[in-house]
């Protein structure tokens, strides 16, 4: 079936460094995409969100690329901090309006 | 706190027993949602609301659970006969209609079933 998938399951980044997190869909009515960071014992949190109009969007410290010609979607973290240490998801909409598809993660580890 | 809310956050049930957990979402948000995370995967979703109409339930929700949202406020989800394989994370997230990046997620309540 259709699914959001990752390309490594864990990432290891030396503190100050930049980081960059993959992720692979499959659903082509997906028109929405998110990335969640979740800590140890805590649900997702929202860090960037981008449409299928769009190619690139910046936050603070995080990029999210799009490449619908791919399917292929990433999460760019620049000067990676102790603090980023966690799992990062991507997830889709699917087309829905009522639920998104989550992949399966990756863990991301900051060095010091 | 104006985080989403749930409890417990943890539940410890013998196979066979019935668990009930609780959703507290933010006060304005119409949209709640419920998924379903096990160990080293990403959640699943299982039904979501909008105000107290159930909207939309997941082949996952199997007959045995049923999810509430009675007065559009807060949200039950019951298992009945639980099974080893209910064992997981069971997280509520809350939002403004369709709204995605005001889609806040609480702490989840972690079931396991012995």
């Amino acid at each position: 079936g259709e699914s959001v998938g990752l390309h490594l399951p864990t990432l290891s980044v030396q503190e100050g460094d930049n980081s960059i997190i993959n992720c692979a869909y499959s659903n082509s009515a997906s028109d929405y995409f998110i990335w969640y960071k979740q800590e140890s014992g805590k649900g997702p949190q929202f860090i960037i969100d981008i449409r299928s109009n769009m190619d690139k969007r910046q936050g603070q410290r995080v990029t999210v690329l799009l490449n619908k010609t791919v399917k292929h979607l990433s999460l760019q973290i620049a000067a990676t901090q102790p603090g980023d240490s966690a799992v990062y998801f991507c997830a889709e909409n699917g087309g829905s309006q009522g639920n998104l598809i989550f992949g399966k993660g990756t863990k991301l580890s900051v060095k010091p | 706190d104006t985080g989403v809310s749930q409890d417990p956050r943890h539940k410890i049930t013998k196979r066979g027993q019935n668990v009930t957990f609780r959703c507290d979402p933010i006060s304005e948000h119409n949209r709640l949602y419920w998924y379903r995370q096990t160990l080293g995967q990403g959640p699943e979703f299982l039904t979501y609301f909008q105000n107290e109409a159930q909207l939309e339930k997941s082949r996952l929700l199997s007959d045995r659970f049923s999810a509430e949202r009675p007065k559009g406020s807060f949200s039950t989800l019951e298992i009945q006969r639980t099974e080893q394989g209910d064992s997981a994370m069971y997280l509520c997230a809350s939002g403004r209609d369709r709204l995605f990046n005001g889609y806040t997620f609480g702490s989840g309540t972690r079931l396991t079933v012995v």
